[in-house]
C-alpha cells in the first residue's frame, strides 16, 4: 500500500458545481497537508496549506484534513473553466521530505 | 513575484549521452529540491540540498545521476548514460529554512530516444 493514495481521474464536472477532491494515507505522523495545482507542461503551484486536522478556506478553496481517518479533502465552489488541471495532494512529517499523491485530472466543461 | 528558474524547458537526447538540467532557487531560500515526475504520476523526490550540502540522496540513482550545489545557491543535476526510462519531467523546487512550503520551478521536460 503506498503511504497516499489519489484517484488519477480524470473527473469532469460542469461550469459552477462543487468540485471534491480527496487522499487518504497510512502514515499517522504526516503533520502537514497541501494541495498543488499543476496546468500541462507547468510545475506545480501550491494552493492550499494545512497543520493538523481542521478546516481552512481560501476564497473559492476549502481544505478539510480528518487525521482520526486519514483522510484528507479540497473543494472547489463555483468551479470555473480555468480550474482545469491536476490536482496533487501532498503531506509530510515535521522535518521531512513530502510525499506527493499520484494527482487528479480536472476537467470543467464550459 | 519572484520563481524558481529552470533551463532548458525541454531536452530531446539519444540514450547513453549525457544531459545537465540547471535550477536558480528563489533569492534567500536555502533549501533546494530535484523532483522527477513521470507522466500520471506525483513528483519524487530525487536530492535535497540545505544551502550547499546534500540532505537527503537515498532515492538518487548515484551510478548515473549526480547532483550539485557548490555555492549554495544555484545547483545542477546531470544524468550519464541517460536511458530510456530517464524520460520524465525533473522539477526543481525551493523553501526557506524552517518552511515546509515548497515553490517549484516549470520543470524540464525530457526525451531520451
Amino acid at each position: 500500500q503506498k503511504e497516499v493514495e489519489q484517484d488519477p481521474g480524470p473527473l469532469s464536472v460542469p461550469e459552477g458545481a462543487i468540485v471534491s477532491l480527496n487522499c487518504t494515507y497510512s502514515n499517522s505522523a504526516f503533520q502537514y497537508f497541501m494541495w498543488y495545482r499543476q496546468y500541462s507542461r507547468k510545475g506545480p503551484e501550491l494552493l492550499m496549506y494545512t497543520y493538523s486536522s481542521g478546516n481552512k478556506e481560501d476564497g473559492r478553496f476549502t481544505a478539510q484534513v480528518d487525521k482520526s481517518s486519514k483522510y484528507i479533502s479540497l473543494f472547489i465552489r463555483d468551479s470555473q473553466p480555468s480550474d482545469s488541471a491536476t490536482y496533487l495532494c501532498a503531506m509530510s512529517e515535521r522535518d521531512d521530505k513530502i510525499i506527493f499523491g499520484k494527482g487528479t485530472r480536472l476537467h470543467i466543461l464550459p | 513575484e519572484a520563481e524558481v528558474a529552470q533551463s532548458p524547458r525541454y531536452k530531446i537526447t539519444e540514450k547513453s549521452q549525457a544531459v545537465a538540467f540547471w535550477c536558480d532557487p528563489i533569492s534567500g531560500h536555502a533549501t533546494l529540491y530535484w523532483y522527477r515526475q513521470i507522466l500520471g504520476q506525483g513528483p519524487e523526490l530525487l536530492v535535497q540540498f540545505q544551502d550547499e550540502s546534500v540532505v537527503d540522496d537515498s532515492q538518487l540513482p548515484k551510478d548515473r545521476f549526480s547532483a550539485e550545489r557548490l555555492k549554495g545557491v544555484d545547483s545542477t543535476l546531470k544524468i550519464q548514460p541517460a536511458e530510456l526510462g530517464d524520460s520524465a519531467m525533473y522539477l526543481c523546487a525551493s523553501t526557506r529554512q524552517y518552511s515546509e512550503t515548497q515553490y517549484f520551478g516549470p520543470g524540464t521536460r525530457l526525451l531520451v530516444l
